[in-house]
């Protein structure tokens, strides 16, 4: 496989539900990120890890937590959610340090319905 | 504070128009990127362009081309004799120096109908 996969595809969760998604990239890249996509808003950067460590957390509710094991692995832990957090959500890697273009690869996103 | 306005929510041509779509942007940084994003009904971003700060050389890729304009914050990106399968939601980034944050438009969703 090549670019960035995500997975699942959809996925429907109760309130009190916990699940997780998941991103994998397979370009080498050293950074990944997670976005999250409402209707009608700009897209909002969650998380962001650089080189495994997370660098960037912009005020993201307590019920979402990212993990990263390794530069290829990329999880958003959800539990506890609202419907407002109904959303698209989009992982994306790209290659940062010295020379690199900063341009993101970004995944096919998880379309996430909380009832 | 940065900021990237993409005014037109939602345009529709028919196929063959041309069509530009518009992108203002706001940034105090001298050193900055910009971006053109699609996003097709499957779900994923795909990359188009990106332009740093001080090179303003307009761009031209096949039925695509960009005008980037520094006196008017402008990043505009024109389809030439557009096709059913532009149809998408564009949007426009910008990100400054030495940050890895990107700012997004609120995107401009392009109907090409046939």
């Amino acid at each position: 496989e090549t670019g960035v996969t995500q997975t699942p595809r959809h996925l429907v969760m109760g309130m009190t539900n916990k699940k997780s998604l998941k991103c994998e990239q397979h370009l080498g890249h050293n950074a990944m990120y997670w976005y999250k996509q409402s209707a009608k808003k700009p897209l909002e950067l969650m998380f962001v890890y650089s080189l495994e460590e997370r660098v960037e957390n912009n005020s993201v509710p307590s019920r979402f937590s990212p993990e990263c094991p390794n530069s290829s692995h990329l999880f958003l832990h959800l539990h506890t959610l609202q419907p407002e957090d109904s959303a698209l959500y989009l992982c994306a890697s790209s290659q940062v340090g010295q020379g690199a273009g900063y341009g993101y690869t970004f995944g096919s996103g998880t379309r996430l319905t909380v009832v | 504070a940065q900021k990237v306005t993409q005014a037109q929510t939602e345009i529709s041509v028919v196929e063959k128009e041309d069509v530009t779509l518009d992108c203002v942007y706001e940034t105090r940084d001298t050193t900055y990127y910009l971006f053109w994003y699609k996003q097709p009904p499957s779900g994923e971003l795909v990359f188009l362009i990106r332009r740093n700060s001080f090179d303003e050389q307009n761009e031209i890729s096949g039925r695509y081309s960009w005008n980037f304009q520094k006196s008017t914050s402008s990043f505009n990106f024109t389809i030439t004799a557009s096709q059913v399968v532009d149809s998408a939601v564009y949007f426009c980034a910008l990100r400054g120096s030495g940050t890895y944050k990107y700012i997004f438009g609120t995107g401009t969703r392009l109907k090409v109908l046939a």
